[in-house]
């Protein structure tokens, strides 16, 4: 079945320091692929999401590539900041009418001033 | 504005009560879905609901039960049969077929005492 797996956290940064979080999946279609954030106590927003290879997702700094040739969505911000503190969450969801989306476990982002 | 709204934020259970969770969303979606979270790990789908009166298992539906009566209305009850109901747990929606990523409730933190 479809999964995914995102780098273990948790990551702790600078502040202005670049970010990469590591996403890969497994899927025996051509899902979309997405990014999520998690603040204290709150429930998901999408961040960004592709939905097709070579696709890239942006938002609010924050970029990513869907990448086929290595089942790779890599999550990347090139200055973070302490507002930016957070989990993110990979996910994937097959095309069609009955997907269902599946989450990576989340990587804990803290950014220090 | 539209959103999902998800009541109560706090809910404390006595073993052996059963126990509903709300979710009401007023952006007519045709899917909602729930999600619990522990800490440090993803999501894991319960439940979920492509359409009014249909509704699918997820990975761990065991102890839990839902109902779809309404298109804006999604309620996840946790019985008593649930061995480790104490959890955070989320209630999303989708737009039709089209792939655009779910909106989340901000969540319902559910205790056991």
């Amino acid at each position: 079945g479809n999964s995914v797996t995102q780098m273990e956290g948790p990551v702790t940064l600078s502040e202005e320091a670049f970010l990469t979080i590591n996403c890969t999946y497994t899927a025996t279609g051509y899902p979309s692929l997405f990014w999520y954030v998690q603040y204290p106590g709150e429930g998901l927003q999408l961040l960004l999401k592709a939905t097709k290879a070579d696709d890239k997702g942006s938002n609010k700094g924050f970029e990513a590539t869907y990448r086929k040739e290595t089942t790779s969505f890599h999550l990347e911000k090139g200055s973070v900041q302490v507002s930016d503190s957070a989990v993110y969450f990979c996910a994937l969801s097959d095309e069609g009418p009955n997907n269902d989306m599946r989450f990576g476990a989340g990587t804990r982002l803290t950014v220090k001033p | 504005d539209g959103g999902i709204t998800q009541s109560p934020k706090y809910l404390f259970r006595k073993e052996g009560q059963n126990v509903t969770l709300s979710c009401e969303q007023n952006l007519n979606h045709d899917a909602m879905y729930w999600y619990r979270q522990d800490p440090g790990q993803g999501l894991r789908l319960i439940y979920y609901s492509q359409i009014v009166n249909d509704f699918q298992k997820g990975d761990i539906a065991e102890g839990y039960s839902v109902s779809r009566e309404k298109k804006e209305s999604f309620p996840l009850t946790v019985t008593s049969a649930q061995k480790n109901p104490t959890a955070f747990y989320l209630c999303a929606s989708k737009r039709g077929l089209v792939n655009y990523g779910y909106t989340f409730g901000s969540g319902t933190r559910l205790t056991v005492v």
